[in-house]
Parts: C-alpha cells; structure tokens; sequence
C-alpha cells in the first residue's frame, strides 16, 4: 500500500507570505503528527492528531502555525507570515493508533521549505 | 524533562568494518520507548526497532543489533560487517507519552567507504 505522501516536496516563498504543507497519512491510521527538521538536527516535535483533533500542540513555536486535519485524514501545516527562521524540513508521520505510545511512526519525505 | 544524546556527529568506516553507534537517554518516568531509525540519502526516516523501558533483551537483525542497558540509560546499536548502503544518519528517539511524542537525539552520521 502506498505509504505517508507530503506535498509539495519543496516549497521557496518570500519572508511574509503564508504557504500551506500538505500530508496524506497511511489509510486507516488514526494518529498524525507533524514535526520540524532543521539542517543536521533531529526532528523536532511540532503537533499530534488523534483522529480530527490536536491532542497536543505543545511543539508549535508560536501562533503563526496552525495545523488542521478535518476530517481525520489529510492534514494541512499553515505557516503565516513566514519568517527565514521557519526554513526546514517539514516531516509528517502515521501510525496506527496515537493512543498507544508504542506505535511505529511512519514518516513522509518531507516538504523541505526555504524562506527568502 | 527528557532528552536524547547522540554524542558522535559522524563516523567514518570503511566496509565490512563494525560500527557501533551511541545513544544515552534521560528521563523521569519508568515507562518509556526507544526507537531508532535512519534516514538516508533520500530524507525519509525509516524505522528500525523499538524497545520498551521492560525489556531489556537484547535483539539481533540480521546485521544489526541493539544493547539496551538501563543500569547506565544507553541504547546502542551495532552494525556488523558494513556496507555502503549503511551510510545515512541514524537517530536515536524516546517517548514517554502515551500517544507517542517522540524526542530525536541529533544524529549520528554514518559513512561506509568501499
């Protein structure tokens, strides 16, 4: 079966604009979670979904990012007014159950975005 | 708090050669997970094991394996006889929480040399 999509795989704005990551998980997994990489760092936790709600978005670093999964399958990543600090990689993973901490989390490519 | 340490930022070997890649953990609570995975090349983070805060068995795959050790909170993984296709980064990962949050460590980069 085809495994977690993200769209677009790159995405160059300028400093201000907004842009929208998208992510389509693994078909029947309940739990999505969004986290940010930067250049040579580990990945860093930004939100959780457990069905269509965020369960945590402890990891959003402030209120430019807002993510939404409506109706518990495809999610979008809002970032607005992008500033050149918000240039990563932006990687969406799935797993089954997000109330079973043990889950394998599988991993999209990535959105790699670069603010100019 | 939690926080995963991946002191070795890049190791060099040539083929067939052992390496052994470092990973000491922190945490408060007594139920946890630890994961590693490798990313490659290409970006997409590929998952390798996990293992529970109770199970501290030791676990052989094919040319990789892994030694839990919670006396001195470390998760290490080997890999035997490498090869070229072994070089990526490989991370380290821990969650406590019970939807799965993971905490990364840094990386360890891996570069196998013919």
């Amino acid at each position: 079966g085809a495994g977690v999509s993200q769209t677009p795989s790159n995405k160059v704005t300028e400093k201000g604009k907004y842009v929208e990551l998208r992510c389509d998980p693994i078909s029947g997994h309940t739990a999505l979670y969004w986290y940010r990489q930067s250049l040579g760092q580990g990945p860093e936790f930004l939100i959780y979904f457990q069905g269509t709600g965020a369960a945590d978005d402890s990891g959003l670093p402030n209120d430019r990012f807002f993510a939404v999964r409506p109706e518990g399958s495809v999610s979008t990543l809002k970032i607005q007014r992008t500033e050149r600090g918000d240039s990563a990689v932006y990687l969406c993973a799935s797993s089954l159950n997000g109330e079973l901490g043990y889950n394998e989390q599988f991993f999209g490519p990535g959105t790699r975005l670069t603010v100019l | 708090a939690q926080k995963v340490t991946q002191a070795q930022t890049e190791i060099s070997v040539v083929e067939k050669e052992d390496v052994t890649l470092d990973c000491v953990y922190e945490t408060r609570d007594t139920t946890y997970y630890l994961f590693w995975y490798k990313q490659p090349p290409s970006g997409e983070l590929v998952f390798l094991i996990r293992r529970n805060s109770f199970d501290e068995q030791n676990e052989i795959s094919g040319r990789y394996s892994w030694n839990f050790q919670k006396s001195t909170s470390s998760f290490n993984f080997t890999i035997t006889a490498s090869q070229v296709v072994d070089s990526a980064v490989y991370f380290c990962a821990l969650t406590t929480d019970s939807w799965g949050k993971l905490q990364f460590g840094a990386g360890t980069q891996v570069v196998v040399t013919p």
